[in-house]
């Protein structure tokens, strides 16, 4: 079963406008970490945000911020006043807190910002 | 170096031919990766090493593909009798160990990659 779901495979938004990009995890554990990594065109993956599954508050970073619904166990990335640089493929990943830890990742969403 | 090394960064080779990419992590990166890339696709996980655990080798898609990592240093992945399906960049990721039940900013980084090509 898939552990990271990216719902939306491809996205066009306008530049200047705020972005969701859709993260859902599947989990039993108690203590889990998410990740969003950013790939560009050159294909180097660029760590974005962490959200921590003890965390009290939204991780947030710059323009980045994640809106991290624990029940409902998702863990949307949002981008303010998005950027053409912004366009990209973007990953969602999980590690779980038991000894099975490895970092996986969900399938991707790409973003085309449109000027 | 400062950042995880992978070489080659470009790879082609005939079928039928065994391939060695190799993988330099982070000093102290107790963590290392190897994912698997296709064009315009997710990561796909193959094997992750931690620490003096047995690794996790449960994404490799066949027997002719085999990892081995040095105590917490240098990992090589082998492809033997390369087929065109394994063309792909192989993406090799260290991070620091998850430091018990609570896991803190324990984020994989990258390398740039290897492209493999099979002719």
């Amino acid at each position: 079963a898939q552990k990271i779901t990216q719902t939306q495979p491809g996205m066009f938004v306008q530049e200047k406008e705020a972005v969701t990009l859709d993260c859902t995890y599947d989990t039993s554990d108690q203590s889990y970490g998410l990740f969003w990594y950013k790939q560009p065109s050159s294909g180097e993956m660029i760590f974005l945000i962490y959200q921590g599954s003890y965390d009290e508050q939204n991780a947030t970073e710059g323009r980045y911020s994640l809106n991290f619904q624990k029940a409902r166990k998702s863990a949307n990335l949002v981008i303010s006043a998005s950027q053409l640089g912004d366009s990209a493929m973007y990953f969602c990943a999980m590690r779980e807190g038991t000894r099975d830890d490895k970092i996986i990742f969900g399938k991707g969403t790409r973003l085309h910002i449109l000027p | 170096g400062a950042g995880v090394s992978q070489s080659p960064s470009n790879k082609v080779t005939e079928k039928g031919k065994d391939v060695e990419l190799r993988c330099d992590p982070i000093s102290g990166h107790t963590a290392l990766y190897w994912y698997r890339q296709r064009l315009g696709q997710g990561l796909e996980f193959l094997i992750y090493f931690q620490g003096n655990s047995a690794p996790d080798k449960s994404g490799l898609p066949s027997d002719r593909f085999s990892a081995e990592r040095t105590g917490e240093s240098v990992s090589t992945l082998t492809i033997q009798r390369t087929q065109q399906e394994d063309s792909a960049v192989y993406l090799c990721a260290s991070s620091r160990s998850r430091g018990g039940a609570v896991i803190r900013n324990t984020e994989a980084f990258f390398g740039q990659g290897t492209r493999l090509t099979v002719v």
